[in-house]
């Protein structure tokens, strides 16, 4: 199945600072999916993206597919308490919309006030 | 807003016991998941269920575990015979075919095995 790496594992951030966390495969994907876990929460869908080179934007929240469709990016900018939390990427199998969902190994989001 | 929901929140066992998580998917969904998050860990898929059959399962999902749908809104979890290494949150997700490509999760359930 599709495997993806996900990086960084942590990352601590002052209030107002910017945060990227990157997704990576070394085969062609599908599509990419963004997933916030809040802490002890569970995952909750932020965006899909299946075209090269898309890039959609949510509110603070920029998304980007790489050309080559094996590579993905999240950055949030001006970070806030409020964006503490895991984000995961995960792929969607199979090209269909109801394929298991495999996940990255997630980045921890700290803010600091 | 219609969501998943997941019964017990936390259920404790001793190892070599059985137990049954619940989830009741949102309601017009076909698809179902099982999943799990050993603490500090991804989310690992284990299961996928749709017209009342498994559609896929992972190498996790080994003779110990099973699910069902038995009636037309429960979909239920079960571990024969629990494991140390069982402990972990166990997430359900539903998915409407189709219109979404979202897999909405329940809140989970945390087992722990003693």
């Amino acid at each position: 199945g599709q495997q993806v790496m996900q990086i960084p594992q942590y990352q601590h951030v002052q209030e107002g600072e910017d945060f990227t966390t990157y997704c990576n495969s070394s085969t062609t994907l599908s599509n990419i999916q963004w997933y916030k876990q809040r802490p002890g929460g569970h995952p909750v869908f932020l965006i899909q993206l299946v075209k090269s080179g898309e890039v959609k934007k949510q509110k603070r929240l920029t998304f980007q597919f790489g050309e080559a469709k094996k590579n993905s990016s999240l950055h949030i900018t001006a970070t806030q308490t409020t964006d503490v939390g895991t984000y995961f990427c995960a792929v969607r199998a199979g090209g269909t919309s109801y394929g298991k969902l495999t996940f990255g190994q997630g980045t921890i989001l700290t803010v600091h006030p | 807003e219609p969501e998943v929901t997941q019964t017990p929140s936390h259920q404790v066992t001793q190892m070599g016991q059985e137990v049954i998580l619940r989830c009741v998917p949102i309601s017009n969904h076909l698809y179902f998941y099982w999943y799990r998050q050993i603490l500090g860990q991804k989310v690992e898929f284990l299961v996928s269920f749709y017209n009342n059959e498994i559609s896929e399962k992972s190498e996790i999902f080994d003779d110990q575990f099973s699910v069902e749908r038995p009636d037309g809104s429960n979909f239920t979890l079960k571990i024969r015979s629990t494991k140390l290494e069982d402990s972990a949150m166990y997430f359900c997700a539903s998915n409407k075919r189709g219109a979404t490509d979202t897999q909405y999760f329940g809140p989970g359930t945390r087992l722990t095995v003693l």
